[in-house]
């Protein structure tokens, strides 16, 4: 996926640890967005960004955590992982040109044991 | 927030066999973006197309913003197009958040 990148690829974890998964843009794009997919419900936004320092909350926040320190990098933090969060979590990017139309990165699977 | 609801949720074709996927949404809307996933789980932005109607190759898609609905018409389609057709809109008052609809599902058959 040109120009972003989604750090690990795959995960597995334990009931209760720290996850963070990256997101990285080389496209310079002002907004940026997590999503996870599950079966049965498409793609829910968590996190969303349109700044650097600049986050706000999706529809399913919960349990998340966001953050932004520089316009290429896009941080998601689960500080206690459930089994509820086992999922596929997608990193989106769009640029500000009006259309915001969003470019996928590549998905992180990460399973909550 | 705003709703969005696709239809059909599964949809089975015949290679070279022409299909319609809906989507409906519950408010006005600033933005209408169209998606494909592919079996590999990648995802491709399709069409921009918050009204109007555009076209690509076989694929072309319809909004019409008023009656808050929008189409993506696929035609002669080949097995390459199997795989998950998401819709996802952007609300008037939800600056920035794309609300994704739960998908249809298409399996085109050789």
């Amino acid at each position: 996926d040109a120009g972003i990148t989604q750090s690990p690829r795959h995960k597995v974890t334990e009931t209760g640890t720290p996850v963070t998964l990256r997101c990285h843009q080389t496209e310079n794009h002002r907004y940026m967005y997590w999503y996870r997919q599950d079966p049965g419900h498409g793609l829910r936004l968590i996190h969303y960004s349109y700044g650097v320092k600049d986050t706000d909350k999706g529809e399913v926040s919960d349990g998340y955590s966001v953050s932004r320190s520089k316009t290429e990098d896009f941080l998601l933090t689960l500080e206690s992982a459930t089994s509820s969060q086992t999922s596929v979590y997608f990193c989106a990017i769009a640029d500000s040109s009006g259309a915001n139309v969003l470019t996928f990165g590549a998905g992180s699977r990460l399973t909550v044991l | 927030g705003i709703q969005v609801e696709q239809s059909p949720p599964d949809l089975i074709l015949q290679e070279g066999a022409n299909s319609t996927l809906r989507c409906n949404f519950s408010d006005s809307v600033n933005n209408l973006q169209w998606f494909h996933q592919n079996p590999w789980g990648q995802l491709i932005n399709l069409f921009y197309i918050p009204s109007g109607t555009k076209q690509n190759g076989r694929l072309s898609a319809t909004t019409v913003a008023t009656e808050r609905y929008s189409l993506l018409y696929i035609s002669s389609s080949q097995t390459t197009d199997s795989g998950v057709y998401f819709c996802a809109v952007e609300g008037k008052d939800s600056s920035y958040k794309l609300i994704f609809g739960s998908g249809t599902r298409l399996l085109v058959r050789p």
